[in-house]
């Protein structure tokens, strides 16, 4: 099946820092790549659709100027959390469809943010 | 809302018992997809429903689409310890120009051997 990959898979920062995830599609072009945020014990929460060559659109409740997305190419999409707080900690997962919108949708594994 | 509802939220059961998660919507659904996420890990994509009264079945999991097409059901035949995890019900939604996948709160299995 299709490969989504994530970096980092874990990361520890400082409260006030930046931090970016990068989620690429390894063996397929994704126009549309999805951000979710998991908290402990929690289901998926969709914070974001990424689109490549447009803005990113975001779901109500989350803040565009915190968590920055840029679709560089139909490959890789970038989640930049700005002035991190630790109640950013959680689990971020993007995925991607590997053909139409709703298809099977392909996840990374995902990124442990810890915001110290 | 947009997301269904799923129940129970979490399942307890000793290996060999059989186990089923109900997903429930107030809207009729154009599909609904199922996903399995293992402690730690990512989603995986388990199965798609498209046609009213569907079933189908993988190994030991059998997967409902209701008449209405506003309920789905999984069910595992006499679990196994590698059966444990959370199993989401998800649906698409077309908003703001683009089809999003929205989870459902997930049914939490745990199996003890």
């Amino acid at each position: 099946g299709a490969v989504v990959s994530q970096h980092p898979s874990w990361v520890i920062c400082k409260s006030g820092t930046s931090v970016k995830i990068e989620c690429r599609s390894l063996d397929f072009q994704a126009t549309t790549m999805f951000w979710y945020r998991q908290f402990p014990k929690q289901s998926l929460m969709l914070m974001a659709t990424s689109n490549e060559g447009s803005k990113a659109t975001y779901e109500q409740g989350v803040e565009k100027d915190k968590f920055l997305i840029n679709h560089a190419s139909l490959t890789l999409s970038t989640l930049t959390v700005t002035s991190a707080h630790p109640e950013d900690s959680s689990f971020y997962i993007c995925s991607a469809p590997s053909g139409a919108s709703t298809d099977t949708q392909y996840f990374g594994p995902g990124t442990r943010l810890t915001v110290l | 809302g947009q997301q269904v509802m799923q129940i129970p939220q979490y399942q307890h059961v000793q290996e060999g018992e059989d186990f089923t998660t109900y997903c429930n919507s107030s809207t009729t659904l154009s599909n609904i997809q199922w996903y399995k996420q293992r402690p730690g890990g990512h989603p995986v994509f388990l199965i798609q429903l498209v046609k009213s009264g569907e079933v189908k079945k993988q190994k030991r999991l059998t997967f409902q689409f209701g008449e209405a097409k506003k309920n789905s059901s999984l069910h595992i035949t006499a679990t196994q310890t590698t059966d444990v995890g959370t199993y989401f019900c998800c649906r698409w939604v077309f908003s703001g120009g683009y089809n999003k996948l929205i989870f459902g709160a997930g049914t939490r299995l745990a199996v003890h051997p």
